[in-house]
């Protein structure tokens, strides 16, 4: 079964870290770009990181620059997240999602997305 | 940043009614807009990928159309399943950007 499995998401102190998982199954993950997107309880998507294929280069929005890490192990088949200096409006569902078009080339939309792991940052 | 404004932020409307949603970018996009629906509980669902394109197993009711930065996803006859919160992205520059979304909710 083509599928993503997110998991790591919990309650944590402000400015503690957290490592986010996303294993995938039923295709090829070293031939897809790979994203995470968050949304926060009752407000609308936002775009956090993505790390292409082959040289693995990646991007982050500026919520995101210099507290955490996209990384993958395409031997495991798994999408990472390293949160660092967590805040408070950190809190959210946490999505990992496919690119739609294998590489290469960027074709940053996404047809495969996982469930979601909830982090939750307060005291 | 490319910032997406969709609106209306709310539509209220009939099962059998045709749905028109707006998604307006801070500078051209060219083609690369893409719309998700999603339900509550649910992930993001992709519908129509650069700007009209529409995806595997997406009815033909929905329909989208626009380039540069004016774009409008169309729901020709709403089915109940359609009332849901409808997202838009572009992929033109980096950072990735969402628009805030626009709830389709049932009269």
């Amino acid at each position: 079964e083509v599928q993503l499995l997110e998991s790591g998401g919990t309650l944590v102190q402000p400015g503690g870290s957290l490592r986010l998982s996303c294993a995938a199954s039923g295709f090829t993950f070293s031939s897809y770009g790979m994203t995470w997107v968050r949304q926060a309880p009752g407000k609308g998507l936002e775009w956090v990181s993505a790390i292409r294929v082959g040289d693995d280069s990646t991007h982050y929005a500026e919520s995101a620059k210099g507290r955490f890490t996209v990384s993958r192990d395409n031997s495991k088949n798994t999408l990472f997240l390293q949160m660092n200096r967590l805040r408070a409006e950190d809190t959210a569902v946490y999505y990992c999602a496919k690119s739609a078009v294998a590489a290469p080339g960027d074709y940053w939309h996404f047809d495969l997305w996982g469930r979601g792991t909830l982090v939750t940052v307060s005291s | 940043e490319i910032v997406l404004t969709q609106s209306p932020a709310t539509l209220s409307l009939s099962p059998g009614e045709r749905a028109t949603l707006s998604c307006r970018a801070s500078q051209s996009v060219n083609i690369y807009l893409i719309w998700y629906q999603q339900k509550p509980g649910q992930a993001p669902r992709r519908l129509i990928y650069d700007a009209s394109n529409r995806a595997t197993g997406v009815p033909a009711r929905f329909s989208g159309s626009g380039s540069g930065t004016d774009f409008t996803l169309t729901i020709s006859s709403l089915e109940p399943e359609d009332f849901a919160v409808y997202y838009c992205q572009q992929r033109s520059n980096w950072p990735l950007t969402f628009g805030g979304g626009t709830k389709v909710e049932i009269k």
